[in-house]
Parts: C-alpha cells; structure tokens; sequence
C-alpha cells in the first residue's frame, strides 16, 4: 500500500542554518503530496503542498519540490529560526482523495 | 472564520468505558475524516464521512465507530477503551468543491486511558 518515509530526527540545528528534511513516498497513481507542521501541545498546520509532479510548494520561507522520478518532496529552508522548532511531518494524499497517510515525523530544533 | 473545532481537548477515562469525541468543521466543509496520533508517531486514518455516510475506513477495530450530522458536524465513539487507545485524537474537515486537496486540522482531543 502507499506509504511515506521520513529522515530519522531529531534535527538540531543553530539559528540561520540550512534545513532539509527528506522525505520520500510509494504510491499508485499520482498522488498529492503535502507537509504539515506540528508545534508543542496544538494540532498539524498544512505548511505547503503539491498537487502534481514538479510543482514546488512554498510558504514562510520553506519550499518543497515533487519529484515524480525519484518519488522525493524534501523540505527545505535556506535560514532557520527558533520559532520553527516543531514537528514536520510529510504526507500524500492518494488519487481518490479520502484518506492522508502520514511518515512519523521529524523533530526540529533550533537554538539560538 | 472558525476553523475545525474539538472538544473536548483534554479527557482521562478507565479501561473498558467509552468516550464520545466531537468536531466542527471548518465554515464551508463537508467532509470530516478522524486520525488518531500515538506519542511520537504519525497520524492514523480512522475513517471519513460524508452525506451522514461512513466513506472509507482505516485499518482500526469495530470498537471505533462514528456519526455525521446534517450540519457536518462529526462524533467518534470508542468502545471498551484499551490503554493502547490513548493517544491525540485528531479531526480534519475538508470540502468536495472547489480546493478539495486543503485539509485542515482542529487542535485535537487528548485521550488517556488508565
């Protein structure tokens, strides 16, 4: 069945460093592919999404790229920040459109 | 705009009761999925409704049923709560029109069970 795989974290990193984040996925089809943000104590937040292969979804300075051929959508951001300590989780979203099926997770931090 | 609501956030039942959980979708949804989040782990479909209807199921027990209501609104019930049911009970709403690919998430329901 579909299924996603993301970076084992945590992730540590200092204020104004690079961020990536891996994430790959099996599925049949062309499925939607999305990344949500998961602060301490509240629900998932969409962070960004990408509908078809090679749309680059972006948002606060995070961007992501589907790549169909190597069925990848890596997070990136180019300066990290404090506030952006959270868990990132990366997600599709199959052809019938019902369920979202998540990866585990990757924690960030970011120190000052 | 109100998004998806909960309530409530926070709950504490023994082993073997059963707990009714609720969701208000965001103005404009009408479609109302359920995920349930162990500590440390990702998200789990429950189930999905739409039109009153159960739309597709995950791989969770009979124990975990559900309910939709004309105005879209979403209860889910766990029968003979197990202490592997604790967990952050997640709902999402959605909409089959127009940017049917946004989901978005209310802030959870905290369940533990001793």
């Amino acid at each position: 069945g579909d299924s996603v795989t993301q970076m084992e974290g945590p992730v540590t990193l200092s204020e104004e460093a690079f961020l990536t984040i891996n994430c790959t996925y099996t599925a049949t089809g062309y499925p939607s592919l999305f990344w949500y943000v998961q602060y301490p104590g509240e629900g998932l937040q969409l962070l960004l999404k990408a509908t078809k292969a090679d749309d680059k979804g972006s948002n606060k300075g995070f961007e992501a790229t589907y790549r169909k051929e190597t069925t990848s959508f890596h997070l990136e951001k180019g300066s990290v920040q404090v506030s952006d300590s959270a868990v990132y989780f990366c997600a599709l979203r199959d052809q019938a459109g019902t369920a979202l099926i998540f990866g585990k997770g990757t924690t960030l931090s970011v120190s000052s | 705009d109100a998004g998806v609501t909960q309530s409530p956030t926070h709950l504490i039942k023994t082993r073997g009761q059963q707990v009714t959980l609720r969701c208000s979708p965001k103005s404009g949804h009408d479609t109302v999925s359920w995920y349930q989040q162990a500590l440390g782990q990702g998200p789990q479909f429950i189930f999905q409704y739409y039109e009153e209807e159960e739309r597709q199921r995950g791989n969770f027990p009979d124990r975990f049923s559900g309910h939709q209501f004309p105005n879209y609104s979403s209860e889910l019930n766990v029968n003979a709560l197990l202490l592997g049911d604790s967990a952050l009970y997640l709902c999402a709403s959605s909409s089959t029109g127009r940017g049917r690919n946004t989901i978005y998430f209310g802030e959870g329901s905290w369940l533990t069970v001793v």
